[in-house]
């Protein structure tokens, strides 16, 4: 069965510094990894996704992630964090077909 | 257009009642899901359909019975409802192996 561990609760950052969200997982076959972001009472947004290919995945609003195997992690980063960038984010893995399973989420907030 | 719609959005009811959350979609995707996040956010899947047929059921009371009359809806019924239901649920389709696209959720509040 899949898993994916968010390892911070929370993570605060000052606007214009990089920021990082961490993420690791636990697959049996060949992962499929995203990331989507939840802005208050609103659904989740898809901001990137690995599947297969260049290591370094490039997604919406500026935000990218680095597969990494040997680690089993998919960490979330941006170079420069916007205050609007505040909002809870979730990893996810799937094997195959299967149901995204989520991670418990990262609340990130950038302060101006 | 709206990919994933949801309705409605906000549902308040009182313990005992039977009550139903509509799913559509418009992409042409030929999987649905059911999510349900509790009150401290953690997204668990409850249903999963492809194509018209049940795929994965998780641990969900019989309370929960989904239903998808075509593809392109998955309606969920919720019966006897506890105040335990109270969260928000998701509804969500995907092709294959591809990101999942999500409505907006409905909260429902159990009283």
């Amino acid at each position: 069965a899949q898993s994916v561990a968010q390892p911070e609760d929370q993570v605060n950052v000052a606007e214009g510094n990089p920021l990082t969200v961490k993420c690791t997982y636990s697959v049996s076959g060949n992962p499929y990894l995203f990331w989507y972001v939840q802005y208050p009472n609103r659904g989740l947004q898809f901001l990137l996704k690995y599947i297969t290919g260049d290591n370094l995945v490039k997604g919406s609003y500026g935000f990218e992630a680095e597969f990494n195997k040997s680690q089993t992690s998919f960490h979330l980063k941006k170079p420069s964090a916007l205050v609007s960038d505040s909002a809870l984010y979730f990893c996810a893995v799937r094997d195959g077909n299967t149901p995204l399973v989520f991670g418990k989420g990262t609340r990130l907030s950038v302060i101006a | 257009d709206t990919a994933v719609s949801q309705t409605p959005k906000y549902l308040v009811t009182q313990m005992g009642n039977d009550k139903s959350i509509k799913c559509e979609q418009n992409l042409g995707h030929d999987t649905m899901y059911w999510y349900k996040q509790d009150s401290k956010k953690f997204l668990k899947i409850m249903f999963s359909y492809n194509n018209k047929e049940l795929i994965i059921n998780e641990t969900v009371p019989n309370r929960f019975s989904p239903k998808s009359p075509d593809k392109a809806h998955l309606n969920l019924h919720i019966n006897s409802l506890e105040l335990g239901d109270s969260a928000v649920y998701f509804c969500a389709s995907n092709q294959g192996s591809m990101e999942a696209f999500f409505g907006q959720g409905t909260r429902l509040t159990v009283v």
